[in-house]
């Protein structure tokens, strides 16, 4: 079945620092949706991107659908402490029913 | 305000017991999951509906099953809960295929 790949799969970062991660695939998805997951929390849907190369930003966060529908990149600028968590994206394929999540990113922010 | 809500936050619970993990969602969604996560890791979807009467399983073999008799109610039970079992649940629920899912907040299951 269709596997969404994350990396890195966990960072360490300083306060005030950016961050970047991606997502990716070996197929194609036509929605790509960016989640955040604080501690003892569900997962919060950050920000959708709907076509390809398109760029969202959410406040600090920017998030890109890659040109080849098979990756998704995610960039914080200037990380707060707020910011810790894990991040997953979620791919929908052309026939997929349901989204596939990929394995996340583990965000640590040292102040 | 539309919400997706999940009952207990957290259970401690012996072996053997049987357990219910409510799942209620007032936002009419059609289409609701089941997610089994151990602490920091992986979403792993062990049981789907896309309607009333309507239920699946998901990628993940769980021993726990689901109903949905009203839209906005779906429950999961173990029959026999083991320490095997012992991870957070969470239900997630959604409108509209590429609309994505809006999570309740889990439950965190712990099984001695």
């Amino acid at each position: 079945g269709q596997q969404l790949n994350q990396s890195p799969q966990s960072m360490f970062i300083q306060e005030g620092e950016d961050v970047s991660m991606n997502c990716t695939s070996s197929s194609i998805f036509n929605t790509w949706l960016w989640y955040k997951q604080d501690p003892g929390e569900g997962p919060v849907l950050l920000i959708a991107l709907y076509k390809a190369g398109e760029l969202t930003s959410n406040g600090r966060l920017t998030a890109q659908f890659g040109t080849t529908r098979k990756d998704s990149f995610l960039n914080i600028s200037a990380s707060i402490p707020s910011d810790v968590g894990i991040y997953f994206c979620a791919g929908l394929g052309n026939y997929g029913q349901n989204f596939v999540f990929g394995p996340g990113t583990r965000l640590s922010v040292l102040p | 305000e539309a919400d997706i809500y999940q009952t207990p936050r957290y259970l401690v619970i012996g072996t053997g017991k049987k357990i219910t993990l409510e799942c209620s969602q007032t936002m009419g969604h059609d289409k609701m999951y089941w997610y089994q996560q151990d602490p920091g890791m992986e979403l792993h979807l062990i049981h789907y509906s896309y309607g009333v009467n309507s239920t699946e399983k998901g990628d993940l073999s769980s021993e726990s099953t689901v109903s949905r008799i009203r839209t906005e109610h779906f429950p999961l039970t173990l029959e026999s809960a083991r320490p095997s079992h012992t991870s957070q649940y969470l239900c997630a629920s959604g409108a509209g295929t590429a609309l994505g899912y809006t999570f309740g907040s889990g439950t965190r299951l712990t099984v001695v």
